[in-house]
């Protein structure tokens, strides 16, 4: 079993769309959660991180994290096709900087 | 742009070669990462450095080394080149201290692929 497992899609949504996209992790000592967004051919940035469980807004973006349920969650909300790229989650391992990535769910956001 | 570099953009190879990737990290920051990008196994963390000096290692196979240089540039080599090893190679770097979070920015890559 993979530490951080995350749906690979692709996801297909029309444009204006709430998306949900999700990961579940095994250890509960991961600290702190990202996502990275990566679009075709490029290197991933960072579009939110949390440490808490609770909810995190920036913008069209929300992060959520359950540590109870080891569970985290990017919703993005009024999904636009510059949205459309692959969404990858991340934890931090404590007291390293070692991250661990799930494999990317694509996500393609029709006009 | 991330401020990261990496060099070259791509890569063609054969078997049995070794190949030298490189990278500059954002002015400022100490901490570089290396990390191998494949289709299916997703993003693995393969090693990092911090001002020269090795601090976490990944899922790095023996026949890749790579060293932090004293301008904070860092090289990855790989030997023995296999067609498994065809990948896209990501170099990010950070600043700061273990600890707390420190954003790791990713540099555009370097897609290798071995023939």
């Amino acid at each position: 079993q993979k530490e951080v497992e995350q749906d690979p899609g692709p996801l297909s949504v029309p444009e204006g769309a709430i998306v949900s996209l999700n990961c579940t992790y095994s250890n509960s000592a991961f600290q702190y959660f990202m996502w990275y967004r990566q679009y075709s051919r490029k290197g991933p940035e960072l579009l939110m991180y949390t440490y808490s469980s609770g909810n995190k807004e920036d913008g069209r973006f929300t992060a959520q994290v359950d540590k109870s349920s080891k569970y985290i969650s990017l919703f993005i909300r009024d999904s636009q096709p510059s949205d459309s790229a692959t969404y990858l989650c991340a934890m931090s391992v404590p007291g390293t900087y070692k991250y661990i990535f799930g494999t990317g769910t694509r996500l393609k956001v029709l006009a | 742009d991330s401020g990261v570099t990496q060099t070259p953009k791509h890569l063609i190879t054969a078997t049995g070669q070794r190949v030298t990737l490189r990278c500059s990290p954002r002015s400022g920051d100490l901490s570089v990462y290396w990390y191998q990008q494949s289709l299916d196994q997703g993003l693995q963390f393969l090693i990092q450095y911090y001002n020269g000096e090795e601090r976490a290692k990944g899922n790095i196979l023996e026949r890749f080394s790579a060293q932090q240089f004293p301008d904070l540039h860092s090289e990855l080599n790989l030997s023995s080149l296999e067609l498994g090893d065809s990948a896209l190679y990501f170099c990010a770097s950070s600043g700061g201290l273990a600890g707390g979070h420190n954003e790791q920015f990713f540099g555009p890559g370097t897609r290798l692929t071995v023939l």
